[in-house]
């Protein structure tokens, strides 16, 4: 079974602020993926980065960057100078590539709202 | 890069009559598509696997008659929601697999249903 959790449910700061959105994963795979989707208000799903469970480098793209590390199952998602247009809710998610190759899901956490203050 | 049309973006129907939603991979072959459900300010939980020209594979407690899937092509899989009632008033959204383990599953915006 695999399990995603981001305990974080909501979390408000003022802008340009920076702020950590925490994610924990469960599975008993040893190959998987971890995404991070965005989740604006009009209800679609942005995707903003896939990591594989091989590589363990953090990635930064623009004012967002990632932190996988393997050895605690998290993979946080840090946004610095917070800007207004960053709020929204954003899903940590696994996918992890066990026996059912071929149809294997993708496993939402419950999402975190993040709410930028002007 | 691959895009998901997803349609209706929302639907008003009454009580007992049916709703048909479309997902469609724009620019890709889609061997999986999955069919998710999620209520207001809540996570998106999977209601089923769709694999094309085979029965869709539902998830634990999801009623497979009053939610069918149809995956007729390599770019179209519908989703049937049959004799709807308020309870299934919901924001439905899917996501297409282009076959490769570390695609991103593209998603469509989602169809907001309001049954009254």
């Amino acid at each position: 079974a695999q399990k995603v959790t981001q305990a974080q449910t909501e979390i408000s700061v003022v802008e340009k602020e920076d702020v950590t959105l925490d994610c924990v994963y469960e599975t008993r795979d040893t190959t998987y993926y971890l995404f991070w989707y965005k989740q604006p208000p009009s209800g679609e799903l942005v995707f903003l980065i896939r990591r594989n469970s091989f590589d363990e480098q953090n990635e930064i793209s623009g004012r967002y960057s990632w932190n996988f590390q393997k050895s605690t199952s998290s993979f946080n998602f840090t946004i610095t100078a917070s800007q207004v247009v960053d709020s929204a809710v954003y899903f940590c998610a696994l996918r992890s590539i066990g026996s059912n190759f071929g149809n294997e899901k993708l496993t939402f956490g419950t999402g975190t709202r993040l709410t930028i203050i002007p | 890069g691959a895009v998901v049309s997803q349609h209706p973006s929302w639907v008003i129907c009454k009580s007992g009559t049916s709703v048909k939603i479309e997902c469609r991979s724009l620019d890709f072959q889609a061997t999986t598509m999955f069919w998710y459900r999620q209520f207001p300010k809540q996570s998106l939980m999977l209601m089923a696997t769709s694999n094309e020209g085979s029965k869709a594979t539902y998830e634990q407690g999801v009623e497979k008659d009053k939610f069918l899937i149809n995956h007729a092509s390599l770019t179209l899989s519908t989703l049937t929601v049959t004799s709807a009632h308020p309870e299934d008033s919901s924001f439905y959204i899917c996501s297409a697999d282009a076959g490769t383990l570390n695609s991103p599953l593209h998603f469509g915006n989602g169809t907001r249903l309001t049954v009254t």
